[in-house]
C-alpha cells in the first residue's frame, strides 16, 4: 500500500524546537522531490519547503527561511524538517507531500500531523 | 514572491450546474521554452488532506473524473467542474510551482 505517514507534531512554546518525519512506503522515494506543506486551523494551505530527490537542493517560505531545515534520507524512505525558533503562527497541521514529477505539483499526501505553538 | 489570487472566495452551485473558479497569478508563470503552465490545482474535502486535480493547468491527475477541466495560459487560469456532484463539495487551491516559494491561492469554497 502506498503510505506517507507524518509525525512528531505536538505542543511546543515560543522559541522552542522540534523535528517533523515523514515515513514512505509503497513508492520509489528516492526518485522525486518531496515537500513540506501547512495549514494554519481553518485557514487555507501555505508551501513551506520543497527537496530535490538526492537533496542536494533545498527550498523555503519565506515566513520560515533561516528556522527551519529540510532533509531527507533516501535509505530509510524518509522526510524531515527541523523547526527551530517556533513562532505561535506556525501553529497549523504539517503535510508531507510527493511531487508528481513535474517540479512542484504534490499528487500524494500524508494524513498531517499538529504542530502547536502555545505558550 | 508571486502571488496567487483566486475567486471567488465562495460559490454556490445547483447539482448537475456548472461551477467555474478563477485563479490570477501576479506574474507570467507560462515557461516560454516548454510553453507549458506552472500550475496545479488541489480540492481538499473537510477533514481530509488534499488531492491533486490537475498540473500543467489543463492536465488532469490519474483518476480525476472528466467533469474537472483546467485552462487558461501565461496569468490567468480557470477550474470548471461542468456538472456539479454532491461529492465535489470543497475547498479547491490553485498553486504555481513556476517559481520558489510555490505559493497556493487562497482557496475557493465550493457549495451545493
Amino acid at each position: 500500500q502506498v503510505h506517507l505517514v507524518e509525525s512528531g507534531g505536538g505542543l511546543v512554546k515560543p522559541g522552542g524546537s522540534l523535528t517533523l518525519s515523514c515515513a514512505a512506503s509503497g513508492i520509489s522515494f528516492s526518485a522525486n522531490y518531496m515537500g513540506w506543506i501547512r495549514q494554519p486551523p481553518g485557514k487555507g494551505l501555505e508551501w513551506v519547503s520543497y527537496i530535490s530527490d538526492s537533496g542536494t537542493a533545498t527550498f523555503y517560505g519565506d515566513s520560515v527561511g533561516g528556522r527551519f531545515t529540510i532533509s531527507r534520507d533516501n535509505a530509510k524512505k524518509s522526510l524531515y524538517l527541523e523547526m527551530k525558533s517556533l513562532r505561535v503562527e506556525d501553529t497549523a497541521v504539517y503535510y508531507c507531500a510527493r511531487d508528481v514529477g513535474v517540479g512542484g505539483a504534490f499528487h500524494m499526501w500524508g494524513q498531517g500531523t499538529m504542530v502547536t505553538v502555545s505558550s | 514572491d508571486i502571488v496567487m489570487t483566486q475567486s471567488p472566495d465562495s460559490l454556490a452551485v445547483s447539482l448537475g450546474e456548472r461551477a467555474t473558479i478563477n485563479c490570477k497569478s501576479s506574474q507570467s508563470i507560462l515557461y516560454l521554452s516548454n510553453s507549458k503552465n506552472y500550475l496545479a490545482w488541489y480540492q481538499q474535502k473537510p477533514g481530509q488532506s488534499p488531492k491533486l486535480l490537475m498540473y500543467w493547468a489543463s492536465t488532469r491527475e490519474s483518476g480525476v473524473p472528466d467533469r474537472f477541466s483546467g485552462s487558461g495560459s501565461v496569468t490567468d487560469f480557470t477550474l470548471t467542474i461542468s456538472s456539479l456532484q454532491a461529492e465535489d463539495v470543497a475547498v479547491y487551491y490553485c498553486q504555481q510551482y513556476y517559481s520558489t516559494p510555490h505559493t497556493f491561492g487562497q482557496g475557493t469554497k465550493l457549495e451545493i
